[in-house]
C-alpha cells in the first residue's frame, strides 16, 4: 500500500524558513516523480513543484520560484521541500503527491497533508 | 498559464440523481485532463485522467468526457459518497494548473 506521510508543518512568521518533509512507502520510490501540492484553508488546489525520478529535473509555480527548493533522498525515500522568505499568502496544507507511474504531471497518491502558517 | 474554469461552483443535488460538473480551459489542453474529488479534511483522491480514463478502484456511474477546452464530468446517479468538491486539472503545459472547484451538495 502506497503511503505518504508530511512532517515539518507549522507556524513561522513572514520572511521565515521551513522545511516539509514526506516520508514514503509501499513503493519503488526511485522510480516515480513526486510534487508538492498545497491548498490554502477554505480555497483551492495550487501545484507547487515536481521532481524528477531522479531528481535531475524540477519544476516550480513561479508563486514560488526562487524561495522554495524540492529535493528527494532516495536512500532515505524522502521528498523535501525548503521553504524561504515565506509570505502570509504561502499558509497552507502542503500535500506530498506521487505521479502516475510515467506520467509526471498526475497526482494518483497523496499524503494527508502538513499545515504551513505563516503569520506575525 | 492555462486557467481552467468550474462550473457551477456548487450543485444541489439528492442522492440518486445524476450530475454534470464542467471544466472548461483557456486554450486546448487536448486530452489532457485530471478530475480529482476532495472530502472535508481529507486528500484529494484521482477519480479520471486523460480526459476519460478511471483511475483504479473508480466505479463505473463516475465518467469523463471531452476534449480541447471542454470538459464534462458525469456521475450517474449520486451515491451518499459523492457529496463532496471536484476540481480538473490540466497537465498540458508548466505550469500545472487547477480549476477553482465545484461543490456537490445533498439538497
Amino acid at each position: 500500500e502506497v503511503q505518504l506521510l508530511e512532517s515539518g508543518g507549522g507556524l513561522v512568521q513572514p520572511g521565515g524558513s521551513l522545511r516539509l518533509s514526506c516520508a514514503a512507502s509501499g513503493f519503488t520510490f526511485s522510480s516515480y516523480a513526486m510534487s508538492w501540492v498545497r491548498q490554502a484553508p477554505g480555497k483551492g488546489l495550487e501545484w507547487v513543484s515536481t521532481i524528477s525520478a531522479g531528481g535531475g529535473t524540477t519544476h516550480y509555480a513561479d508563486s514560488v520560484k526562487g524561495r522554495f527548493t524540492i529535493s528527494r533522498d532516495t536512500s532515505k525515500n524522502t521528498l523535501n521541500l525548503q521553504m524561504s522568505s515565506l509570505r502570509v499568502e504561502d499558509t497552507a496544507v502542503y500535500y506530498c503527491a506521487r505521479a502516475q507511474s510515467s506520467v509526471w504531471t498526475l497526482f494518483d497518491s497523496w499524503g494527508q497533508g502538513t499545515l504551513v502558517t505563516v503569520s506575525s | 498559464e492555462i486557467v481552467l474554469t468550474q462550473s457551477p461552483a456548487t450543485l444541489s443535488l439528492s442522492p440518486g440523481e445524476g450530475a454534470t460538473l464542467s471544466c472548461r480551459a483557456s486554450q486546448s489542453v487536448g486530452t489532457y485532463l485530471a478530475w480529482y474529488q476532495q472530502k472535508p479534511g481529507q486528500a484529494p483522491r484521482l477519480l479520471i485522467y486523460d480526459a476519460s480514463n478511471r483511475a483504479t478502484g473508480i466505479p463505473a456511474r463516475i465518467s469523463g468526457s471531452g476534449s480541447g477546452t471542454d470538459f464534462t464530468l458525469t456521475i450517474s446517479s449520486l451515491e451518499p459518497e459523492d457529496f463532496a468538491v471536484y476540481y480538473c486539472q490540466q497537465r498540458t503545459n508548466w505550469p500545472l494548473t487547477f480549476g477553482g472547484g465545484t461543490e456537490v451538495e445533498i439538497k
